[in-house]
């Protein structure tokens, strides 16, 4: 079975510095997903950037990217120039490229506080 | 467009009373999951809707949890007999079919469900 670890429960930032949440999963699977997810306080989950792991680059989106290490099954995340706006849960998630149902295999989540 | 919508947003319950929670698609994706979201922790997927196809179910928990979806658009995830454990926020997204490369969910804001 696919499983998803987030070893930092809580992580905090000062405004424009960088931080780099941490993500680690287990699969025998060659062909699959990997993504970011935040859920902000208002519960609304929104899609930070996503990599398919037969990509060697690492997926960048503006102030965020990946370092995705697909021998070491290590995908973390970095966000430059923090805003206050960043402040939010984020969710590590996996999905099997040959799934059927495209189900999403979540972290425990990673709460960031950005202090001003 | 409108994005996913659910209802109600909160919802507070006696234990052993039935609740039923709504989840409105976006227009257009055949694809509609269920996940729920216990106080602190990851999500945990539920069940799938694809179309027409049999859901897939092996999420649930148990018995006394059910979702139908009528006429490939609005679901209804059911829960019977709520138990204190029942508590939590069931999440809802929706998608274009897995297997077609558009693989983004796209999440509503949840139900925060509370059983008493």
């Amino acid at each position: 079975a696919q499983t998803v670890t987030q070893s930092q429960p809580e992580m905090s930032v000062q405004e424009a510095e960088t931080v780099t949440l941490s993500c680690t999963y287990d699969t025998s699977e060659n062909n699959y997903y990997l993504f970011w997810y935040k859920q902000p306080p208002s519960r609304q989950m929104i899609l930070v950037i996503r990599q398919e792991a037969y990509k060697q680059q690492n997926a960048t989106e503006n102030r965020f990217s990946v370092n995705f290490q697909k021998a070491a099954k290590s995908f973390s995340l970095k966000i430059s120039d923090s805003q206050l706006g960043d402040t939010a849960m984020y969710f590590c998630a996996f999905m099997m490229g040959s799934s059927n149902t495209g189900k999403l295999i979540f972290g425990q989540g990673t709460t960031l506080q950005v202090k001003p | 467009g409108a994005g996913v919508s659910q209802s109600p947003s909160n919802k507070v319950t006696e234990k052993g009373k039935d609740v039923e929670l709504r989840c409105d698609p976006i227009s257009g994706h055949t694809a509609l999951y269920w996940y729920r979201q216990s106080l602190g922790q990851g999500l945990e997927f539920l069940i799938y809707f694809q179309g027409n196809s049999a859901p897939d179910k092996s999420g649930l928990p148990s018995d006394r949890f059910s979702a139908e979806r009528t006429g490939g658009s609005v679901s209804t995830l059911t829960i019977q007999r709520t138990q204190q454990e029942d508590s939590a926020v069931y999440l809802c997204a929706s998608s274009f079919p897995a297997g077609t490369g558009s693989y983004e969910q796209y999440f509503g804001p949840g139900t925060r469900l509370t059983v008493t």
